[in-house]
């Protein structure tokens, strides 16, 4: 039974289009996160949610919009796409207290933009 | 703020040889320490992970690291690896006494194991 399941796996589309990437976790966790991976496989923390709350917002163009419906679910919504947002995005959850430190990460979705 | 190094970006080795991927990391807070594995077109497993303790850590797949708060580095270490083994390696830092695991990662080391 997956534990950070992420929808799609793989995403092709054309610049300036919209799309969603889902994200849910059967962990019991309180706190979940996008994370940025691009060519060079460098990753880097974009948003952080605790119990439907942002928390974390690293400087990510407001094109991109995190939803969470419920603290077991972390979607991500990319306006007006661009070449520069192909990258594999992955989602991850862990425990909100100090300390419970795991992380716990999707599958990632590889998304292309031509 | 944190930063986390690894000095090498690839480490090319043979079937059975020992390993050692190097990482230091720089902080102004006391942080916890995580070494994450990729495998081609999968996400992150967790190897193994200094909160406190004993500075030797053991982690899954024969890999253990040692803790050096002196010269803040966790090098990661098989003594025989396999060719299973190749695969990319994440060292990353998150910050004590902050709720959540907010981790922040070095560039990654490819390690290719070759028979």
């Amino acid at each position: 039974d997956t534990a950070v399941s992420q929808t799609p796996k793989y995403l092709v589309t054309q610049m300036g289009n919209d799309k969603s990437i889902k994200c849910e976790q059967n962990l019991g966790h309180d706190t979940m996160y996008w994370y940025k991976q691009d060519s060079k496989k460098f990753l880097k923390i974009m948003f952080s949610y605790n119990n439907k709350e942002l928390i974390i917002n690293e400087t990510v163009p407001n094109r991109f919009s995190p939803k969470s419906p419920d603290k077991a679910h972390l979607n991500l919504h990319i306006n007006s796409l661009e070449l520069g947002d192909s990258a594999v995005y992955f989602c991850a959850s862990s425990s909100w207290l100090p300390g419970d430190t795991e992380a716990f990460f999707g599958q990632g979705t590889r998304l292309t933009v031509v | 703020a944190q930063s986390v190094t690894q000095l090498d970006s690839q480490v090319p080795v043979f079937e059975e040889a020992p390993v050692e991927l190097r990482c230091n990391y720089s902080s102004s807070v006391s942080v916890y320490l995580f070494w994450y594995v990729q495998y081609p077109n999968q996400g992150l497993q967790l190897l193994l992970k200094y909160l406190s303790g004993s500075t030797l850590v053991k982690g899954i797949n024969g890999f253990e690291a040692e803790f050096n708060k002196s010269q803040t580095s966790f090098h990661l270490r098989k003594p025989s690896v396999h060719i299973s083994d190749t695969a990319e390696y994440f060292c990353a830092v998150s910050q004590r006494e902050t709720s959540g695991s907010r981790l922040t990662f070095g560039e990654g080391t490819q390690l290719t194991v070759n028979p």
